[in-house]
């Protein structure tokens, strides 16, 4: 199957600075997903990013499909962004495509 | 709020019992994945159903089982529960199941065998 490749696995900053997350993946994807998991376990949709840029407020994300990597930019970082961060990339199999997970970035941001 | 309904949120059971998990999709979403998410292992893969038929298994063990119903929702049962099945079990939901969808997670369900 394919695999996801996310670094780097923690990072730590003081409130207000800004990072970079990367996940690589093995094989040519259509479809390639940002999550967030906060502190309580939820895992939220941030953004859904098979090529190209896009950017909602302090967040934005970057996909080179062609280079099989894609990137996530947190800028002006909050405690609330604290958490570990998850890409997904499809798995073909049995006729469906499967979301598979690379192991996170764990993010903790200082107040 | 995804729209993913998980219950229950909490649950702690002794091991060797039988357990069942409950998910209602997003509305309209034909499509449900179960994952399984512990300290060590991240999240993994179990079983995907679409519009009520298996579609996928991952690394599901033999005493796990899973089912969508008519109405779309579905249930995962455990059953002859170990302590290292402890973990938060998620459900997720998309439209279809082609590789462009959009998949969204309910909030899990935390299982403790003790």
């Amino acid at each position: 199957g394919i695999q996801v490749e996310q670094s780097p696995p923690d990072l730590i900053l003081q409130e207000g600075a800004n990072s970079t997350l990367r996940c690589n993946f093995s094989d040519s994807v259509n479809n390639l997903q940002w999550f967030h998991q906060n502190p309580w376990g939820q895992l939220i949709n941030l953004f859904y990013i098979p090529s190209g840029t896009k950017q909602n407020g302090r967040l934005s994300a970057t996909t080179v499909a062609t280079e099989r990597y894609s990137l996530l930019y947190i800028s002006s970082s909050q405690t609330t962004d604290s958490g570990v961060y998850f890409c997904a990339a499809p798995w073909p199999s049995g006729g469906s495509y499967i979301p598979t997970f690379g192991r996170g970035t764990s993010l903790i941001v200082h107040p | 709020d995804s729209g993913v309904t998980q219950t229950p949120k909490h649950l702690i059971t002794a091991t060797g019992q039988r357990v069942t998990l409950r998910c209602s999709p997003r509305s309209g979403d034909l499509s449900v994945y179960w994952y399984q998410q512990s300290l060590d292992q991240g999240l993994q893969f179990l079983i995907q159903y679409y519009n009520g038929e298996e579609r996928a298994k991952g690394n599901i063990l033999e005493r796990f089982s899973a089912q969508q119903f008519p109405d779309l929702h579905s249930e995962l049962n455990l059953s002859s529960l170990e302590l290292g099945d402890s973990a938060l079990y998620f459900c997720a939901s998309s439209a279809l199941q082609g590789s462009g969808n959009t998949i969204y997670f309910g909030e899990g369900s935390w299982l403790t065998v003790v």
